[in-house]
């Protein structure tokens, strides 16, 4: 089955940080561009990161820049995102999504004291 | 940073019935626009990428259209499980950004 699955998401005080992976299978990463997107509770969708194929080229958006750092692993088929100075604002589902077309069904990140 | 709007809102339609979405950016995002589904507690679902074009297993009933500044997603004939809620989304620039979203319920 063609599937990416999320990982890594909990309860974090703020502050705090979380690591966020992405495995890949039945599909390869290598290639093409990650992303990663998040939905707060009840809100709609927010672009986060993404990175080139090659992890040479990555963009942020503004509210998690030099926070956040997104990296790839293509020897394990795998995304991952850093989360430092965690915030209440960051409280939302993270989903990773190769280019736009797949997408995992996300993990929660909560911080929160 | 580009801004996306959508409307309506919400659209109330009777099953087999047309349903039209409309989608509108701050400036031209060529026709790097896509389309997205979701479901309560699922993931966003591709529907249309390009503006126009239909992602692999998308059926016929889903069209879109438009370029520059104004899109339109349409649904055909409504089926069931397509009460939902739709997005669109420009990835002509980054940030990438989405719309509010489009809710569309049973009449």
């Amino acid at each position: 089955e063609v599937q990416l699955v999320e990982s890594g998401g909990g309860l974090v005080q703020p502050g705090g940080s979380l690591r966020l992976s992405c495995a890949a299978s039945g599909l390869t990463l290598s290639g093409n561009w990650m992303h990663w997107v998040r939905q707060a509770p009840g809100k709609g969708l927010v672009w986060v990161s993404r990175i080139n194929s090659g992890g040479s080229n990555t963009n942020y958006a503004d509210s998690v820049k030099g926070r956040f750092t997104i990296s790839r692993d293509n020897a394990k088929n795998t995304l991952y995102l850093q989360m430092n100075s965690l915030r209440a604002e960051d409280t939302a589902v993270y989903y990773c999504a190769r280019n736009l077309d797949i997408w995992g069904q996300g993990t929660m990140v909560t911080v929160s004291s | 940073e580009i801004v996306m709007t959508q409307s309506p809102d919400t659209l109330s339609v009777s099953p087999g019935e047309r349903a039209t979405l409309s989608c509108r950016a701050s400036q031209s995002v060529r026709s790097n626009l896509a389309w997205y589904q979701q479901k309560p507690g699922q993931a966003p679902r591709l529907l249309i990428y390009d503006a126009s074009t239909r992602a692999t297993g998308i059926p016929a009933r889903f069209s879109g259209s438009g370029s520059g500044t104004e899109f339109t997603l349409t649904i055909s004939s409504l089926q069931s499980e397509d009460f939902a809620l739709y997005y669109c989304q420009q990835y002509n620039d980054w940030p990438f950004t989405f719309g509010p979203g489009t809710k569309v319920d049973i009449k």
